[in-house]
């Protein structure tokens, strides 16, 4: 049973530019969490999505960041117009329900 | 804003046993503590869980005080691989969002 998947590992982008990051989660979970980390600095939590409906997304900045989960395929983070303060590691994790959540490698984004 | 609080940071020798406090005062019956370590460059992952007795299993020892207020991550064999943020957590249901805190960097001597 293959874990979370992420990808890109890392990704480069300019400002202003759009990037996407997309995460598998585990075969048979229906929960998504989406976290990021700034560099030396602990992981907060952005969003958390069940099969196309976001349930919580208090951690989500208000503009230029959204994410889905849509019926079929992975999960995706869209930041628009990245900014440098955007460049960080995000951490996707899944669950089955009410277990404990499991960790992706993570994408890190520099932004030029 | 985290609910736990731990040390920032703890040492201890290989081979020896290693315990790691956590203060959750505030915690209601039904909340449980997680337990989560981040190696360095990785994702978080899962190490242990509790509610209100002791749990064990391969990783580690999770020892809960009687009135739950506070708690204990035992790993009974330190090895470098152990080496890494050690992340204390108090959620409200168990698929609840995860509110990490600063954790307590755990450095291995050799």
């Amino acid at each position: 049973n293959a874990g979370v998947m992420q990808n890109p590992r890392h990704l480069v982008r300019r400002r202003g530019q759009e990037a996407r990051l997309r995460c598998s989660p585990m075969k048979g979970h229906s929960h998504v969490y989406w976290y990021r980390q700034l560099p030396e600095e602990g992981l907060k939590f952005m969003v958390y999505l069940q099969k196309e409906n976001i349930i919580d997304e208090s951690g989500m900045p208000k503009e230029r960041f959204s994410a889905e989960f849509p019926k079929e395929g992975p999960s995706i983070l869209r930041i628009q117009q990245v900014v440098r303060g955007d460049s960080a590691a995000y951490f996707c994790a899944s669950s089955w329900g009410y277990n404990e959540q499991f960790f992706g490698p993570g994408t890190r984004l520099t932004v030029l | 804003d985290a609910k736990t609080t731990q040390p920032n940071s703890m040492e201890s020798n290989e081979e020896e046993p290693v315990h790691l406090p956590c203060n959750h005062s505030t915690i209601s019956g039904t909340d449980y503590i997680h337990w989560y370590r981040q190696l360095p460059s990785q994702g978080p992952e899962y190490v242990i869980h509790g509610l209100t007795s002791n749990v064990n299993n391969r990783m580690a020892s999770l020892a809960i005080a009687e009135d739950r207020k506070s708690s204990t991550l035992i790993l009974h064999r330190a090895t470098l691989r152990d080496a890494a943020v050690y992340y204390c957590i108090q959620t409200m249901n168990r698929d609840d969002k995860i509110i990490f805190g600063k954790g307590t960097r755990l450095h291995i001597l050799p």
